[in-house]
């Protein structure tokens, strides 16, 4: 199994509708990540969170709020969808060693109609 | 700004060497990552370098630091079909959390 699992992997919805991307993990990692990713542009910080209790905007958190649920969950939100919404989604977690290495999941592809 | 610069595409024929550059911002960023994406699927860390080192060799790969002229670059030896994939490289901030800053990636394709 995974260490990191996002549901669904594929999305299509329209324009105005709410979505939500689940991310779960069983590395025992406190920190996790959302991030989007379009051509060219690479990946970019949505959201993070340090714990249950800590949770903090990313360079690009407009038109998206996250729920940490537990440890071992993250889920972004969509309120009301719009088409640049499109893209690559991914969540991540990451180690408490200095090195701070990043764990992907396997990305959720959401398309906004 | 926190622009980390990339080639978007590389070409390569199989049983050549690939190098994959990257330019980063911050001369104070701690650990420098490169990361692999396969069709289908997240990253996955291939290997990072403290910004003490130079050099640092793991198997087939070699990862070249230059901190004077923040230039990362990634060696691949006999580079093979399996190896094409979108490869990032990642600074690691010496700021607020310590956030990575990702490339736009580099997309290496391997001909037979």
């Amino acid at each position: 199994d995974a260490d990191v699992t996002q549901t669904p992997r594929n999305r299509i919805t329209k324009t105005g509708k709410r979505i939500m991307l689940e991310c779960s993990q069983t590395k025992g990692h406190d920190r996790m990540y959302w991030y989007r990713q379009d051509p060219g542009l690479g990946l970019r910080l949505i959201y993070y969170s340090f714990d249950v209790k800590d949770i903090n905007k990313g360079e690009i958190s407009d038109g998206y709020s996250v729920s940490r649920q537990a440890q071992a969950k993250f889920s972004l939100s969509l309120e009301s969808a719009i088409p640049n919404q499109t893209a690559l989604y991914f969540c991540a977690t990451s180690d408490p060693g200095i090195q701070n290495i990043q764990y992907f999941g396997a990305g959720t592809r959401l398309s906004v109609l | 700004g926190e622009d980390v610069e990339q080639s978007l595409f590389l070409s390569v024929r199989e049983g050549d060497s690939s190098v994959i550059n990257c330019t980063y911002t911050d001369s104070s960023s701690t650990y420098l990552y490169w990361y692999k994406q396969e069709p289908g699927a997240g990253l996955q860390l291939l290997t990072y370098i403290f910004s003490n080192m130079d050099m640092k060799q793991d198997q087939r790969l070699t990862v070249l630091l230059n901190k004077k002229d923040k230039h990362l670059s990634l060696r691949i030896a006999d580079t093979q079909t399996g190896d094409s994939a979108i490869y990032f490289c990642a600074e690691r901030m010496n700021t607020g959390f310590q956030k990575l800053v990702f490339g736009t990636g580099t997309r290496l394709l391997v001909s037979p």
